[in-house]
C-alpha cells in the first residue's frame, strides 16, 4: 500500500490565486482530514469527512473548501489565496475500528507559500 | 482555545538522558490519548498510546504515565538517542466524536 499520498509537494501562489491540493488514501479508511500546522501551533483540523459523500468544518475551515466523492479522495481547495494562508498541509486517515482507537495516518505534506 | 496543553515548547537533552513531555487537558469525555512522533519533512506518525484505564503503558524506550484525577499525562524517552531528534505531539481523542485535539507539539534534540 502506498498509504496517504499528497500532491504537490511544495507550492508558491500569489494572493488572489486558486490551487486544489490533493490527498489520496489506498487504506479503504472511511475517516479523512485535512490539517495545517504552524510553527509552535500544533496541528489545526481544517476540514474532515466521515465518508464519501459527507464533510465537515474543523476549527479553522474558513478560506478552504472540501468535497469527498469517494473513499480514496479528499481535495482541499484554496479559493483567492491569502498570506494567511502559508503553511504546511497535511492529509490525514483512519479506519473505523470497532474499539474506537484512533490511529490517524499521515501523508507527508504539502507546504504552500502565499506571496 | 487550546484543548490539550504541552510543555515544553523544545528540549535539549544529552544521549542517554530521559526527557518528559508534559500534556494537560480539562474535558473529561477524552477517552484515548497517542503520541505522535515527527521527522523533519515528514508527517506524523502515532508513537504510542494509552486509555485512561491504566496508570501507565511502556513500549520499548517509550513510556506514557497518566494520571486521570489531575488530567495530565507525559511521555518519558528512557536511553534516549540521537534518532530520537523529532518533534512530538500529544493529543486527545473524545468519546463518540470524529476527529483528534493535538497538543502544540514539542522539538526535542537529543546531543550525541
Amino acid at each position: 500500500n502506498a498509504g496517504v499520498t499528497q500532491t504537490p509537494k511544495f507550492r508558491i501562489l500569489k494572493i488572489g490565486q486558486s490551487m486544489t491540493l490533493q490527498c489520496t488514501q489506498d487504506m479503504n479508511h472511511n475517516y479523512m482530514y485535512w490539517y495545517r500546522q504552524d510553527p509552535g501551533m500544533g496541528l489545526k483540523l481544517i476540514y474532515y469527512s466521515v465518508g464519501a459523500g459527507i464533510t465537515d468544518k474543523g476549527e479553522v475551515p474558513n478560506g478552504y473548501n472540501v468535497s469527498r466523492s469517494t473513499t480514496e479522495d479528499f481535495p482541499l481547495r484554496l479559493e483567492l489565496a491569502a498570506p494567511s494562508q502559508t503553511s504546511v498541509y497535511f492529509c490525514a486517515s483512519r479506519p473505523r475500528l470497532a474499539g474506537g482507537e484512533d490511529t490517524q495516518y499521515f501523508g507527508p505534506g504539502t507546504r504552500l507559500t502565499v506571496l | 482555545q487550546q484543548q490539550v496543553k504541552q510543555s515544553p515548547q523544545s528540549l535539549i537533552v544529552q544521549k542517554g538522558g530521559i526527557p518528559i513531555i508534559n500534556c494537560a487537558y480539562e474535558n473529561t469525555a477524552f477517552d484515548y490519548f497517542p503520541w505522535y512522533q515527527q521527522f523533519p519533512g515528514k508527517g506524523p506518525a502515532l508513537l504510542i498510546a494509552i486509555r485512561p484505564d491504566v496508570s501507565e503503558k511502556k513500549e520499548g524506550r517509550f513510556t506514557i504515565s497518566f494520571n486521570k484525577s489531575a488530567k495530565q499525562f507525559s511521555l518519558h524517552i528512557m536511553d534516549s538517542q540521537p534518532g530520537d531528534s523529532a518533534t512530538y505531539f500529544c493529543a486527545a481523542f473524545p468519546r463518540g466524536a470524529n476527529n483528534l485535539f493535538f497538543g502544540t507539539g514539542t522539538r526535542l534534540t537529543v546531543i550525541p
